[in-house]
């Protein structure tokens, strides 16, 4: 069974600090994507990797893909409370195949 | 707003009851999903329609029945369900089965409790 886990599970941090959370498997991964779920909503897609190694910038929010596709990191620079939310990466099995990962949920206190 | 719209947003209904979910989408996709998001747990792909045909069905019991009846619409229907079912379920899209990883597009839920 292919399993993403996510760490850590809750991260509360005052606004303006920095942080980073983490999804790690076993498995290798065709692509890594991380959505923002904020209460009541779907999840809204942020950001796809697809090559090992592979570093995207998105604002404040650096992602990066492991050299090995089997894990990946998030992290964002200044938090805002808008930063706040679950935050889910996903990994692509196979072209028609993902799994999610239990999420992180990320409080930014003003 | 990601183009994918979910009605009704939250519903309650008791074990005996028949109800539906729906799910509309205007981005031109052709590959639409049903998930399920309970407490704790990740998401739980339970149906994938590609071309309005049914792909794949991860062993949802049958007290779930989808049905799309084109590519902008799909639909979840439940009858006879129980407590644990509570949860919220989502609707996705992507233009086709291959982007399904790259590209989804999530509704924005259903809330769905079972008393």
């Amino acid at each position: 069974t292919q399993l993403l886990e996510q760490s850590p599970q809750f991260l509360s941090i005052q606004e303006g600090e920095n942080l980073t959370v983490y999804c790690n498997s076993s498995s290798v991964f065709s692509s890594l994507q991380w959505y923002r779920q904020e209460p009541g909503e779907g999840p809204v897609l942020l950001v796809t990797v697809v090559t090992g190694g592979e570093v995207k910038k998105l604002k404040r929010l650096t992602f990066q893909f492991g050299d090995a596709r089997k894990d990946s990191s998030l992290h964002i620079t200044a938090a805002q409370p808008g930063d706040t939310g679950l935050y889910l990466c996903a990994g692509g099995v196979s072209y028609d195949k993902v799994i999610f990962g239990p999420g992180t949920s990320l409080s930014v206190i003003p | 707003e990601t183009g994918v719209t979910q009605t009704p947003r939250h519903l309650v209904m008791g074990m005996t009851n028949k109800k539906s979910l729906k799910c509309e989408q205007h981005l031109g996709h052709n590959a639409m999903y049903w998930y399920k998001q309970s407490a704790k747990k990740p998401l739980e792909l339970m149906f994938v329609y590609n071309f309005k045909e049914q792909t794949e069905n991860n062993s949802v019991p049958s007290r779930f029945s989808p049905e799309c009846p084109n590519s902008s619409h799909l639909f979840l229907h439940l009858h006879t369900l129980q407590p644990e079912d509570s949860a919220l379920y989502l609707c996705a899209s992507s233009q086709d089965l291959r982007r399904m990883n790259t590209e989804a597009f999530f509704g924005q839920g259903t809330r769905l409790t079972v008393v």
